[in-house]
């Protein structure tokens, strides 16, 4: 199975756009790289998910190069209001009767200073 | 909008009692998750249903056992309650598999 590593932390300054680096050397063929943002006393929330090149959605980016054994989320021009911890996922998203698993990693907390 | 309640968020109990985690979600999905979380160790998968009455054990499912009658609601039953089992508590269903919606979770404190 895959496993993820991420850094524990990040800082940064408002207006700036942050990357944080996702390595998943094991990768599967099948596996699909999710990004979720979590807030303090809430739930995960989904950001972004991609297999393979480059996903942009209105908050995010997502790079995948080739070999698909890192993943780089990018958030661009960042506020206060993005300091939160980032969690890496790796694996095929559970469906009915799908024993693969989605490996999260330890997440990434974000400091976004003034 | 999705919308995934947990039954409290913020729970005491003592040690072996009987404890019940509810979750119920409103968008007809498939897919209901249990997980816990701690400081240090992120995420862990307790049980996972992919249909009522059908579950799969996750990555750390001793000491639990879950139940799921109707679609929408999915529970964690902790038969004996330890300490070790305090932590965070975090229910989240998806549509078969698509992103994970997550409750707002139930941090349980077992004394």
């Amino acid at each position: 199975l895959a496993k993820t590593t991420q850094p524990i932390s990040m800082d940064s300054y408002e207006g700036q756009e942050v990357n944080i680096t996702c390595s998943h050397n094991n990768i599967a063929t099948n596996d699909y790289i999710t990004w979720y943002q979590q807030f303090p006393s809430q739930g995960p929330r989904f950001i972004i998910q991609g297999y393979k090149t480059k996903v942009t959605n209105e908050v995010a980016s997502l790079f995948i190069p080739a070999d698909r054994k890192s993943s780089t989320l990018s958030l661009p021009r960042v506020s206060l209001s993005d300091t939160a911890v980032y969690y890496c996922l790796v694996g095929v998203p559970y469906n009915a009767g799908n024993n693969r698993k989605l490996i999260w990693g330890l997440g990434t907390s974000l400091a976004v200073n003034p | 909008d999705v919308k995934v309640t947990q039954s409290s968020r913020y729970l005491v109990k003592r040690t072996g009692e009987k404890v019940f985690l509810e979750c119920v979600q409103d968008m007809d999905h498939e897919n209901m998750f249990w997980y816990r979380q701690d400081p240090g160790l992120g995420l862990r998968l307790i049980y996972f249903s992919y249909d009522v009455k059908m579950k799969e054990k996750g990555d750390i499912p001793e000491g639990y056992s879950v139940s799921r009658e109707k679609k929408e609601r999915f529970s964690l039953i902790l038969e004996s309650a330890s300490t070790n089992q305090t932590s965070m508590y975090l229910c989240a269903s998806s549509w078969r598999g698509d992103e994970q919606f997550f409750g707002p979770g139930t941090r349980l404190t077992v004394l």
